[in-house]
C-alpha cells in the first residue's frame, strides 16, 4: 500500500523568503506524484506533477518540485513566498498501475508573513 | 458554467437519519471520487467510480453508498449517519488517467449531532 508523509504540520516564513513544504513516499514501483493547494473554504487545486522525466517539475504560481528517487522524495519549492502563497499544502501519490487510488498525505499550514 | 458542484454546502443532520451529497460535474470526465478530509487525517477516499455503472470501494467505504447511472453525477449516501461521520466531503473528477490531476468541488461540511 502506498502512503505520504509530511513532516511538517506548520512551515512559516516571511514574505520574499524561499519556502519548501517537505513530502516524502512509499509505493510500490514508480509514482505519480502531486502537489495541491487548499485555500480556506474552498476545494483543493493542483498545483504541479511528476510524471517521468526531468526530476524538476515546475507548476502554477511559480511552485516547483524536485523528484528524489533515492530519498523518496518530493518536496515542493518557491524561490521568494507572497502572502497569497498561505495555505494548506498536501502531497500525494499514486503508483503506476490502474488503480486510481490517490494517497494525501496529512497536509502542512503554510504562513507567510508580511 | 463547467465546472464541478456540490450540494448542500452545509449540512447539519441528526443520529440515524439519511443523508445524500451531490455531485455533478460538467466535463464528461471519466473518473469521479469522493473524499472526506478530518484533521490530521488529510483527505481520504471513500468511493470512486471509473464510468456509469462502475464504482469501487476506496479507503473508508463502510457506512457510505454511492451510485453512478450518468456520468456527470455522483451522489454520495449516509445511509444511517454517525457523528463519526461529522467532516467535509470532496467530490473529484479526473480524465482517465492515473497521471492526470484530479479537479475538486468546493465540499460539503457535514455535521451529525
Amino acid at each position: 500500500a502506498q502512503s505520504v508523509a509530511q513532516p511538517e504540520d506548520q512551515v512559516n516564513v516571511a514574505e520574499g523568503n524561499p519556502l519548501t513544504v517537505k513530502c516524502t513516499y512509499s509505493v510500490s514501483g514508480n509514482p505519480y506524484l502531486f502537489w495541491y493547494v487548499q485555500y480556506p473554504n474552498r476545494g483543493l487545486q493542483f498545483l504541479l506533477k511528476y510524471i517521468t522525466g526531468d526530476n524538476l517539475v515546475k507548476g502554477s504560481y511559480g511552485f516547483e518540485a524536485e523528484f528524489n528517487k533515492s530519498q523518496t522524495s518530493f518536496h515542493l519549492k518557491k524561490p521568494s513566498a507572497l502572502v497569497s502563497d498561505s495555505a494548506l499544502y498536501f502531497c500525494a501519490v499514486s503508483p503506476r498501475s490502474n488503480d486510481y487510488k490517490l494517497s494525501f498525505g496529512a497536509g502542512t499550514t503554510v504562513t507567510v508573513r508580511a | 458554467d463547467a465546472g464541478i458542484t456540490q450540494s448542500p454546502r452545509y449540512k447539519i443532520t441528526e443520529t440515524g437519519r439519511q443523508v445524500t451529497l451531490m455531485c455533478h460535474q460538467t466535463w464528461s470526465h471519466s473518473y469521479m471520487f469522493w473524499y472526506r478530509q478530518d484533521l490530521g487525517h488529510g483527505l481520504r477516499l471513500i468511493y470512486y467510480s471509473a464510468a456509469a455503472d462502475i464504482t469501487d470501494k476506496g479507503e473508508v467505504p463502510d457506512g457510505y453508498v454511492v451510485s453512478r447511472s450518468k456520468t456527470e453525477n455522483f451522489p454520495l449516501t449516509l445511509e444511517s449517519a454517525t457523528r463519526s461521520q461529522t467532516s467535509v466531503y470532496f467530490c473529484a473528477s479526473s480524465q482517465g488517467a492515473p497521471y492526470n490531476e484530479q479537479f475538486f468541488g468546493p465540499g460539503t461540511r457535514l455535521t451529525v449531532l
